[in-house]
Order: C-alpha cells, then sequence, then structure tokens
C-alpha cells in the first residue's frame, strides 16, 4: 500500500539553527499538507499545497517558516531561525481531491526538539 | 470555524463494543464529519465519514444523529490495537480542524 514518506523521522537541533524536512506524498495526490502538532493537542494545518501553488498558508509563522513544492510532488518545510516554541511533530499529509471529502493520509512525522 | 467537543478519554475492555460520542452542535448543512484516529508515535489515519446517513465500513460504524448536531463512532469490538486518539472532525472547506480528540485506552 503506498505511504506518505517523510524525513527524517527525529530531529534535535539548538535554537537559532536551522532545519529542513522532507515529505514525498502518495504518487499522483495533487493535495499536500503540512500540520504543526504539539504534545497533547490535535495537528494545525499550516499550509496546503495545490500542485506547486501554495492555496493555504494563513496559519504559516512566515517570519520564519517556509515550505516549497517545487516539481508538484514533494515538499519541503524550512523553519529558520528555530525557536525552543517550535518542539512538536510536523507532519505531512497527501489527498488526491482538493476540497472535498476525499481521505487524507498522513506520514509517520518528524519529531522536532529544539534545545 | 465549527467546533465539536469530544470527551478527553474512555476506557474499554478488549472484544466489547465502544462508542465514541461527538458533539457537533453548530454544525452546517454542507460540513461531513470526518473520524481519524492516531495510534502512539504514528500520523493520524482516517477511520469514517458521513453527511447525514449512518455509515458502514471495515474498521467502524457511525451514527449520526437525525439532527447532525452530534455522532458516535462505534468499534464493533475494540482490540489492544485500537487503543489510540480519536478525533472527530468537521470538514469545512476541504480543511480538516483537528480539536484534542478522545484517548482511547482498551483493557485485556
Amino acid at each position: 500500500e503506498a505511504e506518505v514518506a517523510q524525513s527524517p523521522r527525529y530531529k534535535i537541533t539548538e535554537k537559532s539553527q536551522a532545519v529542513a524536512f522532507w515529505c514525498d506524498p502518495i504518487s499522483g495526490h495533487a493535495t499536500l499538507y503540512w500540520y504543526r502538532q504539539i504534545l497533547g493537542q490535535g495537528p494545525e494545518l499550516l499550509v496546503q499545497f495545490q500542485d506547486e501553488s501554495v492555496v493555504d498558508d494563513s496559519q504559516l509563522p512566515k517570519d520564519r517558516f517556509s515550505a516549497e513544492r517545487l516539481k508538484g510532488v514533494d515538499s519541503t518545510l524550512k523553519i529558520q531561525p528555530a525557536e525552543l516554541g517550535d518542539s512538536a511533530m510536523y507532519l505531512c499529509a497527501s489527498s488526491l481531491i482538493p476540497w472535498s471529502t476525499d481521505t487524507q493520509y498522513f506520514g509517520p512525522g518528524t519529531r522536532l526538539t529544539v534545545l | 470555524d465549527a467546533k465539536t467537543t469530544q470527551p478527553n478519554s474512555m476506557e474499554s475492555n478488549e472484544e466489547e463494543p465502544v462508542h465514541l460520542p461527538c458533539n457537533h452542535s453548530t454544525i452546517s448543512g454542507t460540513d461531513y464529519i470526518h473520524w481519524y484516529r492516531q495510534l502512539p508515535s504514528q500520523g493520524p489515519e482516517y477511520v469514517i465519514h458521513g453527511l447525514t446517513s449512518n455509515v458502514n465500513n471495515r474498521m467502524a460504524s457511525l451514527a449520526i444523529a437525525e439532527d447532525r448536531k452530534s455522532s458516535t463512532l462505534i468499534l464493533h469490538r475494540a482490540t489492544l490495537r485500537d487503543a489510540a486518539v480519536y478525533y472527530c472532525i468537521l470538514l469545512q472547506g476541504g480543511k480538516l480542524i483537528f480539536g484534542q480528540g478522545t484517548e482511547l485506552s482498551v483493557k485485556p
């Protein structure tokens, strides 16, 4: 069964450093999502892509976070500089059909610890 | 954003049915009700969704109240592998807005 791939699975960094996370969605899925999940809370959408275009980044802290999906396939989420409050699980998800009831398939996530 | 309310935690015994409730009194007519679950150290996974009628799939059943202000996820025979956080979500504009969910523990 096809899966969403994410790497790394774990990342420890010091504050003010730059970090990057990678996501490879299920083949053929045009819509890609990045979520942030703070311990004990549900995931929060950071950014949504339709192919290579950002369609929703209203919750993305744009002063330090950036996301790209240059060829409309895999995607990178970057934080620069990292802050202590960025410690969280970063989840990537993909779906076949946007703005619909279509299922979102989640990857295993990247757990970020900022020291 | 329309909100959902779920109990923080529930307990079940293995091989018994589990009914997970969800209130969504501000639901609008076009909002679909989705359920996802998140096993420890994993990303969320889809369980089931519905609009007005009750729904069944291989994982669970979804019972939706006639006024749509509440719904219940039914696991017919809980197993230890069903221990997870279950999220009841209203899909709005294609966006999943997660709450805190219900943490289900299953006792052998």
